[in-house]
């Protein structure tokens, strides 16, 4: 069974930094390319950033580009996302997401873990 | 960058009615390189259409999805109380999966 599961969300002061991961279990993890979407309370979806099977390619949306960095541990079957500068529009629910190719669906999504960013 | 727009913001339906979902492109989504998830309250989103049509596994054959270009669209022939819920359209052409902002499905 295919399992994704964030952790490492807590409650940050705004300029502060935080390191979310997410362990997959129940498939081949370096045949995969890994995503973070986040979803502000109440709000839709917002894709975040991109890394592709080896980690040689990354991506970011322009909201979060230069503040946070995508990476992976192939051996680890993990994901992390480095999240520094944080910003009170930066409060939402990460999750982590796969998909078989850089540009494809994302077929599996974790359950989350929520960062908030208040003083 | 390609900006999503759905349509309606809320639907509002009965169980057994059928339901048409709507979400259009600012410019042509390469390949049909358009995705539709369902979320429901506390879960995370769960991959419905791929490719525009096809159905991912274990989804009913009442959703199918439509379209290519900038026009999209997902049905749900007849609603079953389950499928009240909120629904993303995404593209996945470019390496930035962007997504549409929501059509809140609700029971009338």
């Amino acid at each position: 069974e295919v399992q994704l599961v964030e952790s490492g969300g807590v409650v940050v002061q705004p300029g502060g930094s935080l390191r979310l991961s997410c362990a997959a279990s129940g498939f081949t993890f370096d045949d995969y390319a890994m995503h973070w979407v986040r979803q502000a309370p109440g709000k839709g979806l917002e894709w975040v950033s991109l890394i592709s099977w080896d980690g040689g390619s990354t991506y970011y949306a322009d909201s979060v580009k230069g503040r946070f960095t995508i990476s992976r541990d192939n051996s680890k079957n993990s994901l992390y996302l480095q999240m520094n500068s944080l910003r009170a529009e930066d409060t939402a629910l990460y999750y982590c997401a796969r998909s078989e190719r850089l540009s494809s669906y994302f077929d599996y999504w974790g359950q989350g873990t929520l960062v908030t960013v208040s003083s | 960058e390609i900006v999503l727009t759905q349509s309606p913001g809320t639907l509002s339906l009965s169980p057994g009615e059928r339901a048409t979902l709507s979400c259009r492109a600012s410019q042509s989504v390469s390949s049909s390189y358009l995705a539709w998830y369902q979320q429901k309250p506390g879960q995370a989103p769960r991959l419905l259409i791929y490719g525009a049509s096809s159905r991912a596994t274990g989804i009913p054959d009442r959703f199918s999805g439509s379209g290519s270009g900038t026009d999209f669209t997902l049905t749900i022939s007849r609603l079953e109380p389950e499928d009240f819920a909120v629904y993303y359209c995404q593209q996945y052409g470019s390496s930035r999966g962007t997504f549409g902002q929501g059509t809140k499905l609700e029971i009338k």
